[in-house]
């Protein structure tokens, strides 16, 4: 069946690059999504790639898309201890059906 | 100065009632949704209104009524819960024509006993 997976953690030192990684099962998603969650708040949405692209960069972060793998990657530059969230990877057909994966939580330490 | 809230976070009621949930977003966004998350992941759409106009009903039970007051606020009324109600249900929203950029509430766990 349709599935999104991460790794639950993630830990960088302040001012080096995170790299968090998805994988997914449904090759006819439109979207993929990286939202962002802080304690007690919503899903930030972060930015999103249209599945026919490759790659999107959005100030600090840069997404990558694997289509064959069905591998998606969200790397932020310049890691900031504002930056310790949940992560949270997700594809499908909206504003009809997505899939969303576990999170990666996020420490940035100084 | 949270985008979309939820209220409230955690839900547990007995089988028969009657029960709310509020959502309201401060994006200045047109379009509000309301999903269902079944299972850990999956979230499905029940519905969607743009402007306080219901655009999208999927097929729920009737016994769930989304009203929005203004288009700020989407709330979800539930009659009559039965077990199977249990699930965490997100709000959303979006701009007007960019269902896909969507923003989500962080969820209320509805336990029905």
């Amino acid at each position: 069946g349709e599935d999104v997976e991460q790794s639950l953690f993630l830990s960088v030192r302040e001012g080096d690059s995170s790299v968090i990684n998805c994988t997914y099962t449904d090759s006819s998603s439109t979207y993929l999504y990286w939202y962002k969650q802080e304690p007690g708040a919503g899903l930030q949405l972060l930015t999103y790639i249209f599945s026919n692209m490759d790659m999107k960069q959005d100030q600090r972060l840069t997404v990558l898309l694997n289509k064959k793998d069905k591998h998606l990657s969200l790397r932020i530059a310049d890691t900031q201890t504002g930056d310790s969230a949940i992560y949270f990877c997700a594809e499908g057909l909206p504003p009809d059906k997505l899939i969303f994966g576990t999170g990666t939580r996020l420490q940035v330490f100084p | 100065d949270t985008a979309v809230s939820q209220t409230p976070k955690y839900l547990v009621t007995q089988m028969g009632n009657d029960k709310s949930i509020k959502c309201e977003q401060n994006l200045g966004h047109d379009t509000m949704y309301w999903y269902k998350q079944d299972s850990k992941k999956f979230l499905k759409i029940m519905f969607s209104y743009n402007n306080k106009e219901l655009i999208i009903n999927e097929t729920v039970p009737n016994r769930f009524s989304p009203k929005s007051p203004d288009k700020a606020h989407l709330n979800l009324h539930i009659n009559s819960l039965e077990l199977g109600d249990s699930a965490v249900y997100f709000c959303a929203s979006s701009p007007s024509g960019s269902g896909y950029e969507q923003y989500f509430g962080p969820g209320t766990r509805l336990t029905v006993t």
